[in-house]
């Protein structure tokens, strides 16, 4: 069965100090991995795809890596205002119409 | 500026009621997507749309409805609301482009249900 798994379900860091968020997935024939932000109340906000594995993407403290059996989103000196719960989610090869399966989720919280 | 609006933010029906969520995008988007989110299940889809007038049942379709007249609208319809159908509602559009390269999903605000 086609699965996303994210992990810690959630992560307590000081302010600067640098972790990674963990996704692991199980899907046939990948066609892409998204990472989203959501803050609470609100809509997932689109970060990054990653297409194959090898591929990273960075934007501002974040970079996402990709490996064939997971990803990886890296934040370095991380800011209260990266608070946010992380979803990844999956877009399996047999997918149709952009059927894709999301994680649960790492809350994230940065302590000034 | 990309934009996925819907509706309403918040909601409060009473069980029975029939209830039309809408959501709009500005993108010339072909898929859309409607997803319930509740706390330790994550986001669960619902109902989806790759073309006007076309529809295919997500995870949870049971209990809800959908419509699509409109490239830019997608409607979900609670026929009869229920008490377990509280919960965060979320729209989300996406583009295709090329032959089966579905590219990332946008998504609304969120509406917030209570079904009382």
């Amino acid at each position: 069965e086609d699965q996303v798994t994210q992990s810690p379900e959630a992560l307590r860091l000081q302010e600067g100090e640098s972790s990674s968020l963990n996704c692991s997935y199980t899907v046939s024939g990948l066609r892409g991995l998204f990472w989203y932000r959501q803050d609470p109340g609100k809509g997932p906000e689109f970060l990054f795809t990653l297409y194959s594995a090898g591929e990273e993407k960075e934007k501002e403290r974040l970079k996402a890596t990709l490996t064939k059996k997971e990803s990886f989103l890296h934040i370095t000196a991380p800011k209260p205002e990266d608070s946010a719960t992380y979803l990844c989610a999956a877009h399996p090869g047999y997918s149709s119409a952009s059927k894709i399966i999301f994680g649960s989720g790492t809350r994230l919280s940065i302590r000034p | 500026d990309v934009k996925v609006t819907q509706s309403s933010r918040y909601l409060v029906k009473r069980t029975g009621e029939k209830v039309f969520l809408e959501c709009v995008q500005d993108m010339d988007h072909e898929n859309m997507f409607w997803y319930r989110q509740d706390p330790g299940l994550g986001l669960r889809l619902i109902y989806f749309s790759y073309d006007v007038k076309m529809k295919e049942k997500g995870d949870i379709p049971e209990g809800y409805s959908v419509s699509r007249e409109k490239k830019e609208r997608f409607s979900l319809i609670l026929e009869s609301a229920s008490t377990n159908q509280t919960s965060m509602y979320l729209c989300a559009s996406s583009s295709t482009s090329g032959i089966d390269h579905y590219n990332e999903q946008f998504f609304g605000p969120g509406t917030r249900l209570t079904v009382l």
